[in-house]
């Protein structure tokens, strides 16, 4: 079975300030990393992935994450965040579930709140 | 077009209705999901369709069913649902069930059991 954890609840950072989120996975197989981000009152969308090849992931709105197998991590990073990165962060892992089935498995998500 | 559109947006229904959740997709994709997350939690998969196929149920009861007419439609029917069901409901879709594809999801349908 297939689990992600994300080790920061709720993260209060300055804006300008650099930011790292954790995330660490269990999973035996090929991994398929996601990072998804929810705005207040939207929809999750996808921040960035890795599937293959370089481990250093640039995604969208200047976030970029990092594959280190060895440590079974994915964290995410930005170097200076801006007041409208307030959200929920969720990191996921979509493996095999069996029966041709693969099924995405999110984190508890971070909460980033960015003060102006 | 890159959406995947869920109505209705919010939904107050008693124990005793049967509702609907509807959710569209036009990107071609043939791997539809439907996910439940209640407040502060990451969303919990509960159905996944691969080319109308149901190939994922995790367990969910039987007062939540899902169909899919077709490639671009999935519904969610409710029937005596439990205030503990109150939570948002999110659709997604992929372009097909893999490892190494990306799901993009609805705003979701915001569900409130009285």
């Amino acid at each position: 079975a297939q689990s992600v954890s994300q080790h920061n609840h709720h993260v209060i950072l300055s804006e300008a300030a650099s930011l790292e989120l954790g995330c660490n996975y269990s999973y035996g197989g090929t991994v398929n990393l996601f990072w998804y981000v929810q705005y207040p009152g939207q929809h999750l969308q996808l921040l960035l992935k890795y599937f293959s090849g370089d481990p250093l992931v640039k995604g969208i709105k200047g976030f970029e994450a990092e594959f280190i197998k060895s440590k079974f991590s994915f964290n995410l990073r930005k170097p200076s965040v801006q007041w409208s990165d307030t959200a929920e962060y969720f990191c996921a892992v979509n493996g095999y579930s069996g029966a041709g089935s693969y099924q995405l498995t999110f984190g508890k998500g971070t909460k980033l709140s960015v003060i102006p | 077009d890159t959406e995947v559109t869920q109505t209705p947006k919010h939904l107050v229904m008693g124990m005793t209705n049967k509702k609907s959740l509807k959710c569209e997709q036009h990107m071609g994709h043939r791997a539809m999901y439907w996910y439940k997350q209640k407040a502060k939690k990451p969303p919990e998969l509960m159905f996944v369709y691969s080319y109308e196929k149901l190939s994922i149920n995790e367990s969910v009861p039987s007062r939540f069913s899902p169909e899919c007419p077709n490639s671009s439609l999935l519904n969610l029917h409710l029937h005596a649902l439990q205030p503990e069901d109150s939570a948002l409901y999110l659709c997604a879709s992929s372009h097909r069930q893999g490892g190494n594809t990306e799901a993009f999801f609805g705003q979701g349908t915001r569900l409130t059991v009285v």
